[in-house]
């Protein structure tokens, strides 16, 4: 099945660095690429859309030159923590969506950001 | 705008017993309709999904879910419950036509009592 390779797992930085989180679609071409936030105990919340060879689509309430997202191929899309501080610890998840949306999506498994 | 709710943060059940995981999506169409399963620090996995076929969806472990449309309801449901069913549940909806973003609803914990 259609599998979607999210990397680092893990990841602590100091605040005011940047971190980039890789989501990779293994053996499908992701068009389309979804990045979620999930906070403790909380479900996930769209951050932004991403779409091969554009810009993004960003959520409302999203500072997107926070959450720089990159979707250069169709197997590869990032999202760049700039600049980070310790609000930005969360768990980020990225999505692709498999045969447009009509066979599901498949998740990442996800990137625990600890900013100390 | 779509919307789920899921009723219920947190359903606990005995070893056994049936797990039902209520689900109420809004949505002004028929709707594409996704149940999740999420282990502790771990990413998504579908359960099961509806795309308007059979309105009686059979998902992986045993899970299944009904698509009512007079209720607008997509309850998850499975006949026994098995200690390793103990995780975090999202129902989830999107619209249909292209890679349309999902929304999830706010979670369901299934604890499962031996």
């Amino acid at each position: 099945g259609a599998v979607v390779s999210q990397h680092p797992s893990r990841v602590i930085c100091k605040s005011g660095t940047s971190v980039k989180i890789e989501c990779r679609s293994l053996d499908f071409q992701a068009t389309t690429m979804f990045w979620y936030r999930q906070f403790p105990k909380q479900s996930l919340m769209l951050m932004a859309t991403s779409n091969e060879g554009s810009k993004a689509t960003y959520e409302q309430g999203v500072e997107k030159d926070k959450f720089l997202i990159n979707h250069a191929s169709l197997t590869l899309s990032t999202l760049t923590v700039t600049s980070a501080h310790p609000e930005d610890s969360s768990f980020y998840i990225c999505s692709a969506s498999v045969g447009e949306g009509l066979y599901g999506y498949t998740f990442g498994s996800g990137t625990r950001l600890t900013v100390v | 705008a779509q919307s789920v709710t899921q009723l219920g943060s947190h359903v606990s059940v005995s070893e056994g017993a049936l797990v039902l995981l209520r689900c109420n999506y809004s949505s002004s169409v028929p709707p594409y309709l996704f149940w999740y399963v999420q282990y502790p620090n771990q990413g998504l996995q579908l359960l099961l999904k509806y795309t308007s076929a059979a309105t009686l969806v059979k998902g992986i472990n045993g899970f299944e879910a009904e698509f009512k449309k007079s209720e607008t309801s997509f309850h998850l449901t499975k006949p026994s419950a098995h200690m390793s069913d103990a995780a975090e549940y999202f129902c989830a909806v999107s619209d249909r036509g292209g890679a349309q973003k999902l929304v999830f609803g706010q979670g369901t914990r299934l604890t499962i009592n031996p």
